[in-house]
């Protein structure tokens, strides 16, 4: 299995729900990533976990809650999201202490209604 | 601080012809990492190709390679003989040396392979 999975595809959400995006990988890799991505800008990342321990926040509001509940699996829960926020959320993984070489998922495409 | 620059925003070319997008960055890092990513319409961002400051030997896969240069700062990309399929926005990153779970990504440039 060489694949990132991200569920769901496209989520339309309210200011005042609460949702969750979840990604999958069974690579054994032990970097996972959350990157944000406006349209027709680059990604930006958001979050990395290194064997399941949060090591980089950049700055990202606290609407934003990533978690790690195990070596295959990253969540990003959701709540109270402003229509900025919408954009195509991407997770990626990789070996640790490997640049770079990143397999990404094909996203979650979100609007904040 | 580091950068990626891609000055091309958008290109378009006849399919069978070749094209070369452009990469120039910025660091201050002496050990650091180059990357190519391929982001097609479907949305993901499919890994091309790294490169670390060291190896400045210039790679070929395929139809695709990969121009390194630190004289220049530059690390171009070239499709030889395009293909309709080859379509995509192309990003050149960085990451430095001391910072290898973090890459930053240029602005991208859209290619389209017209048939």
């Amino acid at each position: 299995d060489t694949e990132v999975t991200q569920t769901p595809k496209h989520l339309v959400m309210g200011m005042t729900n609460k949702k969750s995006l979840k990604c999958e990988q069974h690579m054994g890799h032990r970097a996972m990533y959350w990157y944000k991505q406006k349209a027709k800008k680059p990604p930006e990342l958001m979050f990395v976990y290194s064997y399941e321990k949060l090591s980089i926040n950049e700055s990202v509001p606290s609407r934003f809650s990533p978690e790690c509940p195990n070596s295959s699996l990253l969540n990003l829960h959701l709540h109270a999201l402003q229509p900025e926020d919408s954009a195509l959320y991407l997770c990626a993984s990789s070996q640790v202490q490997l640049p770079g070489g990143y397999t990404f998922g094909s996203g979650t495409r979100l609007t904040v209604v | 601080a580091q950068k990626v620059t891609q000055a091309q925003t958008e290109i378009s070319v006849v399919e069978k012809e070749d094209v070369t997008l452009d990469c120039v960055y910025e660091t201050r890092d002496t050990t650091y990492y180059l990357f190519w990513y391929k982001q097609p319409p479907s949305g993901e961002l499919v890994f091309l190709i790294r490169r670390n400051s060291f190896d400045e030997q210039n790679e070929i896969s395929g139809r695709y390679s990969w121009n390194f240069q630190k004289s220049t700062s530059s690390f171009n990309f070239t499709i030889t003989a395009s293909q309709v399929v080859d379509s995509a926005v192309y990003f050149c990153a960085l990451s430095e040396g001391n910072r290898d779970d973090k890459i930053i990504f240029g602005k991208g440039t859209r290619l389209h392979i017209l048939p």
